[in-house]
């Protein structure tokens, strides 16, 4: 039980160009679903926190406007990259919880933008 | 903010030795846990171990709450437990993960 999927896996795409990510819960329903980004030999560093219904809390220096969170359903949540440039090239990841504040983790997606 | 610091930074094993990992805290915390991410970067949950011990076949891990720390032991370890194994923990009322920055584990043949 408790399996977070993301889709896609990687995805190459143009600067300027947006790029949508999903995370879903695939067994249970999320109360919470979380963001990440993880650089290159580094650790997890938390981007934004969103529940059900509501608007996503963002980080201290993460850009709203520029990473856009929805979160539909209790087993969806989207990350938009919107404007993409070189340097949001990264691994994100996203993770869910349901009542309990165990976090499950999605298997990432690999964003590379020329 | 808390910190969370884990030791070693790197640790380089022969199939078969045992391994004790372990992450310090700076404050209370009401979760903490233990992930290890696979070279394909997926973060697999090991333990949920805000106190107390647990085990899982080879891997145990015990959190000394009022101590401030966890330890994590892996024993008999095979290649395929190489990878890079984190701690996190929340604190208060939220449910923010504050992550430590990992043990990275190669286990050779």
């Amino acid at each position: 039980g408790a399996v977070v999927s993301q889709h896609p896996s990687w995805v190459i795409c143009k600067s300027g160009t947006s790029v949508k990510i999903e995370c879903r819960s695939l067994d249970f329903q999320a109360t919470t679903m979380f963001w990440y980004r993880q650089f290159p030999k580094q650790s997890l560093m938390l981007m934004a926190t969103s529940n059900e219904g509501s608007k996503a809390t963002y980080e201290q220096g993460v850009e709203k406007d520029k990473f856009l969170i929805n979160h539909a359903s209790l087993t969806l949540s989207t990350l938009t990259v919107t404007s993409a440039h070189p340097e949001d090239s990264s691994f994100y990841i996203c993770s869910a919880s349901a009542s309990t504040y165990e976090q499950y983790f999605g298997p990432g997606t690999r964003l590379t933008v020329t | 903010g808390i910190q969370v610091e884990q030791s070693p930074p790197d640790l380089i094993l022969q199939e078969g030795a045992n391994s004790t990992l372990r992450c310090n805290f700076s404050d209370s915390v009401n979760n903490l846990q233990w992930f290890h991410q696979n070279p394909w970067g997926q973060l697999i949950n090991l333990f949920y171990i805000p106190s107390g011990t647990k085990q899982n076949g080879r891997l145990s891990a015990t959190t000394v709450a009022t101590e401030r720390y966890s330890l994590l032991y892996i024993s008999s370890s095979q290649t395929t437990d190489s990878g890079v194994y984190f701690c996190a923990v929340t604190q208060g009322g939220s449910e923010k993960l504050v992550f430590g920055k990992g043990t990275k584990l190669t286990v050779n043949p």
